[in-house]
Formats: structure tokens, C-alpha cells, sequence
């Protein structure tokens, strides 16, 4: 089982809120990504980080932001939350960022936005 | 256009039984191909890993084949079990970007019925 966690774990918010998803691992992993997952669909990756202070968007765009102050936490911002924010964001992180270097994956977190 | 396709995109199976998932891929230049497990509101779990000169590997109950000449792999689960309903999901990275770019299938939800 691997040591990354993600809070909350499912949330129902009104449109126009702000929030933020928590991702921590306990791991030392340098690269951490986000990810989003519709039912039945693929994971596309939104953003990512090669470390403290770097961040970079993914190849899905996405309206939300990411922030890296320390190397264990990785959260995720929607600044105004929208019906269209409904999916399921999954945080990963790795020891490197090559190919070779398997992600690990926390539990994800079920987003509606009413 | 680099993509990962499976099939079946759902299977139902008796328990005890063996199936076969399958994966082809368009991705190059290519690096390595996972198989991750992903039990619903769950984070992905890796199954296995091959590089292009591994053709096989086990992994428990679980053996994954590539064909890096036709970009096809299979995975094939012996005497299923309730826990291996889940979604299977194929993931091939590519050795083109340093970040160890991923691209993922949308997976095979396999059902065991006991």
C-alpha cells in the first residue's frame, strides 16, 4: 500500500464555492502529478511538480492550481467550483520522473458541484 | 497521435475462471507498458511492468505478455477471485520527454460473480 493520502475523500459543493483537495505522501517522492478521471474514461494528467517550488501545467487544461511549499504536500485549488469541476481527481507521486519510475497512486477524491 | 486502446471494454466472469485482457498501443518512441488495478474509489494499483525486451512477467495470479513488434499486450488472470473485480487499467509510457510522459487506456471493468 502505498503512503500517499488524499482528503477529503468525496465532496458535494455549490457552484461558486472555493475549494481545495489535500494530497500529502509520506514517501520523500520528488514528482507529484494530478490527475482527473471521468467514470469509464482515462486519466489525464493536469499538473504536476518536479519538486518544491516547481510546478507545471499537465495536457489537460484545467482551471484549477496547484502549489508545492513542501516536498510531501501537493494541493489543488479551484478558485469558483463549477458543474463542469465534477470528476474524480486522483494525486500520484514518484521517486523520479523518468519513465521507468512507477507512480503511486493515492485514493482520489469524487468532486460534484451542484 | 500516441494512444492506448483495451478490450473488452467490460468482462463478467465466473469465479474460477481465467480471462484475458487485452491492450494495443501506438505510442513511440516506446519505454515500458504497465498493467494497474483499479478497484472502484480507489487510487490505481501497478500489476506489472515489461520493457520493450521482456515478454513476460508474473505477478501472483496475474501474467502479462507484450509483443513489442505488433504493440500488443495481454493480461491474463488464472482462477479469478471476488477481489479481482476491478478495473484493469493498460498504461504505456514513452521515452521521448523527460517527465516520463503517460498515456492510459480507459480501462476493462472485469466483474467476478461467485
Amino acid at each position: 500500500e502505498a503512503d500517499i493520502y488524499q482528503t477529503p475523500r468525496y465532496l458535494v459543493i455549490g457552484t461558486g464555492k472555493k475549494i481545495t483537495l489535500e494530497c500529502s505522501q509520506t514517501m520523500g517522492h520528488d514528482k507529484m502529478y494530478w490527475y482527473q478521471q471521468d467514470p469509464g474514461m482515462e486519466l489525464h494528467l493536469i499538473h504536476y511538480s518536479y519538486g518544491v517550488n516547481s510546478t507545471e501545467k499537465g495536457d489537460l487544461s484545467s482551471e484549477s492550481t496547484v502549489s508545492r511549499i513542501r516536498t510531501e504536500h501537493f494541493p489543488l485549488t479551484l478558485e469558483s467550483a463549477r458543474p463542469s469541476h465534477t470528476s474524480q481527481y486522483l494525486c500520484a507521486s514518484s521517486a523520479g520522473g523518468s519513465s521507468s519510475d512507477t507512480q503511486y497512486f493515492g485514493p482520489g477524491t469524487r468532486l460534484t458541484v451542484l | 497521435k500516441n494512444q492506448v486502446e483495451q478490450s473488452p471494454q467490460s468482462l463478467i466472469i465466473l469465479e474460477g475462471k481465467n480471462c484475458t485482457l487485452q491492450c494495443n498501443y501506438t505510442v513511440s518512441p516506446f519505454s515500458n507498458l504497465r498493467w494497474y488495478k483499479q478497484d472502484t474509489g480507489r487510487g490505481p494499483v501497478s500489476l506489472t511492468i515489461m520493457t520493450f525486451s521482456e515478454n513476460t512477467k508474473s505477478n501472483g495470479r496475474y501474467t502479462a505478455t507484450l509483443d513489442a513488434d505488433t504493440k500488443q499486450s495481454s493480461l491474463h488472470i488464472t482462477a479469478s477471485q471476488l477481489s479481482d473485480s476491478a478495473s484493469y487499467i493498460c498504461v504505456v509510457s514513452d521515452r521521448g520527454s523527460t517527465l516520463g510522459r503517460l498515456y492510459f487506456g480507459r480501462g476493462t471493468q472485469l466483474t467476478v460473480w461467485p
